[in-house]
């Protein structure tokens, strides 16, 4: 099986923009979640979605919001970005929700915000 | 307390040696635990996990949970340099007595394998 994809590997932002990302799950794997890494922060936990459905949500602003689709893709979006936006996004997939088992991790999209 | 928590390392030790990673979880109900490991300027790749009825082993790794000290470590056998890399230990958090699909991580231990 393919494994988890992200796009874009890279981008390049303004203070104030807005920047939208986009994660498609191993075939088969409805649950995919939202994690942000930062050097000084580590993994965070941004959100989870299962069949299209918000399940959990991490300590963000509401500026972070995502968003599946029918087809499990998802999408996470980032509005009035700031300088400490700047990290590595990862999303990870897995078959099913709430059991957290097995969780496959993309290559991530690197967030630098300027 | 963090809730999951890792000596950041540097743990160093030769090759062919027995690499001991440890972590440290304060939810005494965790029941799923996992690691993952990250080469620089990658992403994490899951190793293996446990559920709180017992130790794994696949191939070089081992990984085992001591429920009533409330930590969970990975045992790398005949240690190699590709194996250098940091380690990171994850918890699957609860909601009541349900695993949620969030997970925890620690910060990650950094290990040295050296030739």
């Amino acid at each position: 099986k393919a494994g988890v994809t992200q796009t874009p590997r890279y981008l390049i932002k303004t203070r104030g923009q807005q920047v939208t990302l986009s994660c498609s799950p191993i075939s088969g794997h409805r649950s995919v979640s939202w994690y942000q890494q930062t050097p000084g922060q580590g993994l965070q936990f941004l959100f989870e979605y299962f069949s299209e459905t918000q399940r959990n949500k991490g300590n963000f602003p509401g500026r972070f919001s995502g968003r599946q689709f029918s087809n499990s893709r998802s999408e996470m979006n980032v509005s009035t970005l700031e300088l400490g936006d700047s990290a590595l996004y990862l999303c990870a997939s897995s078959d099913g929700a709430g059991t957290g088992g097995g969780k496959r991790f993309g290559p991530g999209t690197r967030l630098l915000v300027l | 307390q963090k809730e999951v928590e890792q000596n950041s390392g540097p743990l160093s030790v030769p090759e062919g040696a027995i690499a001991s990673l440890n972590c440290t979880y304060s939810d005494r109900g965790s029941q799923s635990f996992f690691w993952y490991r990250q080469y620089s300027g990658k992403s994490p790749e899951l190793i293996m996990f446990i559920y709180s009825n017992g130790d794994k082993e696949d191939g070089r790794f081992t990984a085992q949970l001591n429920k009533a000290s409330q930590y969970v470590s990975l045992l790398i056998r005949d240690s190699q340099p590709s194996d250098s890399a940091t380690y990171l230990c994850a918890v699957n958090s609860r909601y009541g007595s349900s695993n949620t699909g969030k997970l925890i991580f620690g910060q990650g231990t950094t290990l040295q394998v050296k030739p």
